[in-house]
């Protein structure tokens, strides 16, 4: 089992919709979860941070994180065609200072 | 955010040659990092680049392959030695942030051995 999964993608969604986005960690122990957007042949993004179960919002962004089902999520509202990028979730396990585990990345197209 | 800067941006390599990668921040920063991301991979931490003390290097990254200085708080280099076309990758520096361990990267180099 993969420390961070996301599903690969592409997922596709039309402008103006919501995406949503998934991330499943296998350390319960995880302390801290971040979203990362990388468009092509760029450095990733932090674009949102999440300690604590629930929702944090920012914008258009939403993070959740489920805990006890080891579950974060991004949901973007009004999806626009500059949100189509890669994705990806980072995790802080216990333990470990600042060190972050990233998944592998979920490419989203936002489709005219 | 701290701005961070990267030299070189790109560079095409012969094999068994080093290159050595410089990262710089525009302010003090505690913790700065080495990242791997090879084509269509996610990012692999090669090691942490500690202040006054050795890196601390990752489960498959060793130090005579990617040795690894940190002077001060604002400088890092990462030397990739005795490279081959595997080596071929971004290579990614970041730096800790200030709140809840967030961490934010420079703009890479991509380096391609041939």
């Amino acid at each position: 089992q993969k420390e961070v999964e996301q599903n690969s993608g592409p997922l596709s969604v039309p402008e103006g919709a919501i995406a949503s986005l998934n991330c499943t960690y296998s350390d319960r122990g995880s302390q801290s979860f971040f979203w990362y957007r990388q468009y092509s042949g760029k450095s990733p993004e932090l674009i949102m941070s999440i300690y604590s179960n629930g929702d944090k919002e920012d914008g258009r962004f939403t993070a959740q994180l489920n805990k006890a089902s080891q579950y974060v999520s991004l949901l973007i509202r009004d999806s626009q065609p500059s949100d189509s990028a890669t994705y990806l979730c980072a995790v802080r396990k216990a333990g470990t200072a600042s060190k972050l585990t990233f998944g592998t990345g979920t490419r989203l197209q936002v489709t005219l | 955010s701290a701005v961070i800067s990267q030299k070189p941006s790109r560079d095409i390599c012969q094999r068994g040659t080093s290159l050595t990668i410089q990262c710089q921040v525009d302010s003090q920063v505690t913790m700065m990092f080495w990242y791997r991301q090879q084509p269509g991979q996610s990012l692999t931490l090669i090691a942490t680049a500690n202040q006054g003390s050795e890196a601390t290097y990752e489960s498959g990254f060793v130090i005579d392959k990617f040795p690894i200085s940190r002077p001060n708080l604002t400088f890092s280099t990462l030397t990739v030695s005795n490279m081959s076309p595997e080596d071929s990758s971004i290579y990614l520096c970041s730096v800790g942030g200030t709140l809840f361990y967030e961490q934010y990267f420079g703009p890479g180099t991509r380096l391609t051995v041939t």
